[in-house]
């Protein structure tokens, strides 16, 4: 079955540690996107790419990185200058964006991270 | 900023008719409103998307105002497993870029 797997599901790790989320997308999908969301509220877009090797800051892209190698990749990377790293990381993908408003969001189903 | 408007929270009875409301008044022409919905420790689950006529599938309708400034998705036959917060959102071009904005969707309760 085509979709998006974000692993790990869970993620721990000590303040001051960078980690990375994975996102890989089997729709042969052109965007890619990452979102962060907080308890009670709204998802809010932090990087998103339309081609390979491009992307661009989202609204809450200060502390993040990301990069797009491969069109079925787009891991995120939380670095130590994210103050407020702990929240639950949404990643997704679709087609012809720009061309073509005609095409649904698909999500993974996130990865949770903590930060002590 | 946020481009779409929803009640923050909804309840139903369980087999009644679901009707979640959503403004957006600065839509363009060519911009499509689309409907996803959140269980909790989910990822958003997409329902249904339309241009400017209504449209329908095995999910739900959606209902879409003839100045299309609002919208309303309708979940015809509720039940408890519908349960979740459901986001309106219009896809936005940002400067030659697209950019998908997320409010904060109203909560719907279907209630046993």
């Amino acid at each position: 079955d085509g979709g998006i797997t974000q692993s790990p599901k869970y993620l721990f790790r000590k303040e001051g540690q960078n980690v990375t989320l994975s996102c890989e997308q089997n729709l042969n999908h052109d965007a890619m996107y990452w979102y962060r969301q907080d308890p009670g509220q709204g998802l809010r877009l932090i990087y998103y790419s339309q081609i390979v090797n491009d992307f661009q800051k989202g609204d809450i892209a200060e502390g993040y990185s990301v990069s797009r190698e491969k069109k079925e990749s787009f891991p995120l990377t939380v670095t130590s200058a994210q103050k407020n790293p702990t929240a639950f990381y949404l990643c997704a993908s679709t087609r012809d964006p720009g061309r073509s408003y005609n095409s649904p969001l698909h999500f993974g189903n996130g990865t949770r991270l903590t930060v002590t | 900023d946020a481009k779409t408007t929803q009640p923050p929270s909804m309840d139903c009875a369980e087999g009644r008719a679901a009707n979640l409301p959503c403004n957006h008044s600065t839509i363009s022409g060519n911009e499509y409103v689309y409907w996803y919905r959140q269980i909790h420790s989910q990822g958003p689950q997409y329902i249904i998307h339309g241009l400017k006529n209504n449209e329908t599938n095995e999910m739900a309708s959606l209902i879409i105002t003839e100045d299309r400034k609002s919208s309303t998705l309708i979940l015809p036959h509720a039940t408890l497993r519908d349960t979740a917060v459901y986001y309106c959102i219009v896809r936005v071009k940002d400067f030659g870029n697209e950019k998908l904005t997320f409010g904060t969707g109203t909560r719907l309760t279907i209630i046993p």
